[in-house]
């Protein structure tokens, strides 16, 4: 079983759609990332979080430490949303230090 | 403006051939990292260092090797040795000692192998 778990996969939406991509993880973390991907492959950060919600224009990130489950919410989506979102976690144990446990990604798709 | 830049963005190469990937930043950060992309995979640690002189395996270093003799700089080799070199790379650096930290990407390169 993946550390990091998004869902769904892939995701169509009509523009002005409400869109909620959903991450889970099984290990303790001291930080979650929400990135997204666009086709030429290069990657931005949109938003890093312990706790609480975060909100930037219309894309909101939430995260429930206990339940351990963030959500990344695009109010009024655009076609220009279209990309690659990916969730990524710091963990507090083992591993390279520093390093962020992956998620595989959710495409999405915004049709005009 | 601060960033990472990696060159070149495509790379191909024949089978057998080394090939280097190059990784520049000017954040001034300590730890910088390579990950490789698959398609339909999460994004897997191939080396990472966190100071000049000093790097780390990560979870699919054979066939790989890297350097850091510049804060700045961390290239990053696919040898012979590397069974399944084509795949998308990518490069982040963040700073280290602090917690929560925010990681940089670079755009990325592309290497084919044929």
């Amino acid at each position: 079983k993946n550390e990091v778990e998004q869902s769904p996969q892939n995701l169509t939406a009509q523009e002005g759609e409400f869109i909620t991509i959903n991450c889970s993880y099984s290990v303790g973390i001291s930080a979650l990332h929400w990135l997204q991907q666009h086709p030429g492959g290069g990657i931005v950060s949109l938003f890093m979080l312990s706790s609480g919600k975060k909100k930037h224009g219309r894309l909101i990130a939430t995260i429930n430490i206990q339940e351990k489950h963030s959500s990344l919410h695009i109010t009024a989506s655009h076609p220009r949303d279209s990309a690659v979102y990916i969730c990524a976690v710091r963990s507090y144990y083992g591993g390279s230090q520093g390093n962020l446990i992956f998620g595989k990604g959710t495409k999405l798709s915004v049709k005009p | 403006d601060g960033g990472i830049t990696q060159s070149p963005k495509y790379l191909f190469r024949k089978e057998g051939q080394n090939v280097t990937l190059s990784c520049e930043q000017n954040l001034n950060h300590d730890a910088m990292y390579w990950y490789r992309q698959d398609p339909g995979q999460g994004l897997r640690l191939i080396y990472y260092s966190q100071i000049v002189n000093d790097f780390q395996k990560g979870d699919i270093a054979e066939g790989y090797s890297v350097s850091r003799e510049k804060k700045e700089s961390f290239p990053l080799t696919v040898t012979s040795a590397q069974k399944n070199p084509t795949a998308f790379y990518l490069c982040a650096s963040s700073t280290t000692g602090v917690p929560n930290t925010e990681a940089f990407f670079g755009q990325g390169t592309r290497l084919t192998v044929v």
